[in-house]
C-alpha cells in the first residue's frame, strides 16, 4: 500500500486477555519500529526490526510484550495478560533502512483500551 | 538516558499569528526531526535537520538545528486553523543508535 497500515484501529479488551496488533509497513521498507504513546506523553520506543530480526528488544515494557516480523514485511505486536496500564496508542513506523538520515513513516496507530 | 524537553506544552493563538516552539536535549544529537500529529493519526514528518546551524523551511514552517547540537526550534508563520495539532520534536544521536527520542509534544490550538 501507499502508507503504513495498522489494524485494528481500535481494540477494547478485558484485563488478563491477550491481544495482537498488526502492522503492514510500506512496501520495500526494511526497517520497522513499534512505539507506544500514552495520553499526554511523547512516543516511547518499544522495539525495532531490521528485516526479520530485532537487534534490540530492551524497550519492551515487560515479558508480557513480544513482537515478530515475517517475510521482512508484516509485524505483529502481542501483549499477553493485558493490564490497564497497557492502555495506549500503539504506533508502527517503517523506513527504507536504518541509518543517520532515515525518515520514519508512521501508521495511524491502534488505540488499545484495557478495561 | 537521553531526554528531550519540549516547550511550551500547549499554545492557544489567534489565526494569523506566528508561533515558536523548541526542544532542548541533555545530550548531543546528530539529527533533529519535527513531526505533526493530527487527532487519530500517526505523526507526519514536517522537517528534518542534519547539520548544526542548519536552517530549513517547508512552506510556512522554519526549523533550526542549534549550534550546540542540543537544541532545535520550530517556527510557524501566519498560522491557519489547519495548523491545529500536536507538534513533536525528535532527535537521534547517530552512529548505530537507531532510536528516535521524542519530546512530549506541543499542543497547538488556533482560534479562527
Amino acid at each position: 500500500g501507499a502508507g503504513v497500515s495498522q489494524s485494528p484501529s481500535n481494540k477494547v479488551t478485558e484485563k488478563g486477555k491477550d491481544v495482537e496488533l498488526r502492522c503492514d509497513p510500506i512496501s520495500g521498507h526494511t526497517a520497522l519500529y513499534w512505539y507506544r504513546q500514552s495520553l499526554g506523553q511523547g512516543l516511547e520506543f518499544l522495539i525495532y526490526f531490521q528485516g526479520n530480526s530485532a537487534p534490540d528488544k530492551s524497550g519492551l515494557p515487560s515479558d508480557r510484550f513480544s513482537a515478530e516480523r515475517t517475510g521482512g514485511s508484516v509485524s505483529t505486536l502481542t501483549i499477553q495478560r493485558t493490564q490497564q496500564e497497557d492502555s495506549a496508542v500503539y504506533l508502527c513506523a517503517s523506513s527504507i533502512r536504518w541509518g543517520t538520515n532515515e525518515k520514519l513513516f508512521f501508521g495511524s496507530g491502534t488505540q488499545l483500551s484495557v478495561l | 538516558g537521553q531526554q528531550l524537553n519540549q516547550s511550551p506544552q500547549s499554545m492557544f493563538i489567534q489565526e494569523g499569528e506566528d508561533v515558536s516552539m523548541n526542544c532542548t536535549s541533555s545530550s548531543i544529537f546528530n539529527t533533529w526531526l519535527w513531526y505533526k500529529q493530527d487527532p487519530g493519526e500517526g505523526p507526519v514528518l514536517l522537517i528534518a535537520l542534519y547539520k548544526a546551524g542548519e536552517l530549513t523551511s517547508n512552506g510556512r514552517l522554519t526549523a533550526q538545528f542549534g549550534i550546540t547540537r542540543k537544541d532545535s526550534f520550530l517556527n510557524i508563520s501566519a498560522s491557519i486553523p489547519s495548523d491545529v495539532g500536536i507538534y513533536f520534536c525528535a532527535g537521534r544521536s547517530g552512529g548505530s543508535n537507531y532510536k528516535l527520542t521524542f519530546g512530549k509534544g506541543t499542543l497547538l490550538t488556533v482560534n479562527p
